[in-house]
């Protein structure tokens, strides 16, 4: 398979515990995107890298969250001190420059 | 008001009905306009993807762009109970910027 790759696929965690996802995009795309996505709405962009660099990040992305793309391959996305507002599925998309993003199936976090 | 307005439905439609899904937005410097469908729990999968105003088709799945209007739609043909599930309509002004996304609508295709 040579889609985006999350992991892991489900999460559940206890409040104040951190967490990390890991996400590998596919081979050849230099942009890599993560979003957040709770019930009923549409995926909300939190932040984006091309190769190594990130590049943007949203004012939804709280300084309990980072985000690192070390050698311009896969990603994580670490939250701190997690609180139960973060419970959401986190995806990742991935493309080769332009606006052609192909999503993983996300990583679904439930803090209780 | 949000950037990208879409009915989040729910939409139910018998097998073999025309299903017509919108998009209205308000940002005019979007030019690039794409649908994805979402099953539940799943990751979104792109379906249509289109530069511009104009329509594009592929298979069934026939996308509108109407810039001047700044309305998108999608429409499937001899919709299919395969077909149930969330589409979402997402933009962006450039290749060089995240996309932003309607909430979705939830479309239900009875057999």
């Amino acid at each position: 398979d040579t889609g985006v790759s999350q992991d892991p696929r489900h999460k559940i965690t206890k409040r104040g515990q951190n967490v990390t996802f890991r996400c590998d995009p596919i081979s050849e795309h230099n942009r890599l995107y993560w979003y957040r996505q709770t019930l009923g709405q549409g995926p909300e962009f939190l932040t984006y890298f091309q190769n190594e660099a990130q590049l943007e990040k949203s004012r939804l992305l709280s300084d309990r969250f980072s985000a690192e793309r070390p050698k311009g391959s896969f990603s994580t996305l670490e939250i701190q001190r997690t609180e139960q507002g973060d419970s959401a599925m986190y995806l990742c998309a991935s493309s080769l420059q332009g606006s052609r993003a192909f999503f993983g199936q996300g990583t679904r976090l439930t803090v209780v | 008001q949000k950037e990208v307005e879409q009915d989040p439905g729910p939409l139910s439609v018998p097998e073999g009905a025309i299903v017509s899904l919108n998009c209205t937005y308000s940002n005019s410097a979007f030019q690039y306009f794409m649908w994805y469908r979402q099953y539940s729990r799943k990751g979104p999968e792109l379906l249509m993807y289109t530069y511009s105003s104009g329509n594009k088709e592929d298979g069934r799945f026939t996308a509108q762009v109407d810039k001047s209007s700044k309305y998108i739609s999608l429409f499937i043909r001899d919709s299919q109970p395969s077909d149930s599930a969330t589409y979402l309509c997402a933009m962006t002004d450039s290749g060089n910027t995240p996309l932003v996304f309607g909430k979705g609508t939830r479309l239900s295709v009875i057999a």
